[in-house]
């Protein structure tokens, strides 16, 4: 079965730090380029940070950029979000999702659960 | 920066024929996917690459993307089709989502 299993959220004060992790399975991870895509309570969908199949390729919002670092390792299925000077608008759940090919439109079509950040003193 | 712009809800009756549209500048120059998401879980790519149905996406759900507007159609409306739909497309190194449409059936 084809799987992504996130895990790492949890409540941290404001400023800190968090590291989600993505776990990947029945499916050849090192094809597939991965995302990171958030929800914040009752809001919309909003995309974090995307990594190429190799990791030579890395995008992310600007709302993140210069605090959160994507990073994966294919020997291991696994993708990472290092969370760094978390603040409240950070708090959402935080979903992991694969694509074929963003930039032709396959769209991510295997989404993990989700792992909810929450960013409070 | 790339705005998607979707209306924040759309009511349709049962067996009708539901469209939502995403509306962004040049948006047929690019790709777009909508995603389906029901309360409490993960969104489905129901539509990618303009118009091309996942496996297991029903028939009902088409797509559509010219110009400046995008649009996901279902056809036959169902209950079970009720859920909030994201359009989305990629843009100078950017995945763009839109605000999200709410689908009543009722």
């Amino acid at each position: 079965e084809v799987q992504l299993v996130e895990s790492g959220g949890g409540l941290v004060q404001p400023g800190g730090s968090l590291r989600l992790s993505c776990a990947a399975s029945g499916f050849t991870f090192s094809s597939y380029e991965m995302n990171w895509v958030r929800q914040a309570p009752g809001k919309g969908l909003e995309w974090v940070s995307y990594i190429s199949s190799s990791g030579n390729t890395i995008y992310y919002a600007d709302s993140v950029k210069g605090r959160f670092t994507i990073s994966r390792d294919n020997a291991k299925n696994s993708l990472y979000l290092q969370m760094n000077s978390l603040r409240a608008e950070d708090t959402a759940v935080y979903y992991c999702a694969r694509d074929l090919d963003i930039l032709t439109g396959y769209g991510m079509d295997v989404w993990g659960q989700g792992t909810t950040v929450t960013v409070s003193s | 920066s790339y705005e998607l712009t979707q209306p924040p809800s759309v009511s349709v009756s049962p067996g009708q024929t539901a469209s939502i549209t995403c509306s962004g500048d040049k948006l047929g120059d690019k790709y777009a996917c909508w995603y389906q998401q029901k309360p409490g879980q993960s969104p489905v790519v129901v539509i990618y690459q303009d118009r091309k149905r996942p496996s297991g996406i029903p028939e009902r759900f088409s797509g559509s993307n010219s110009g400046n507007t995008a649009t996901l159609t279902i056809s036959g409306t169902q209950a079970m089709d009720e859920a909030d739909y994201y359009c989305q497309a990629w843009d100078s190194s950017t995945v763009v989502f839109g605000g999200g449409t709410k689908l009543t059936v009722l």
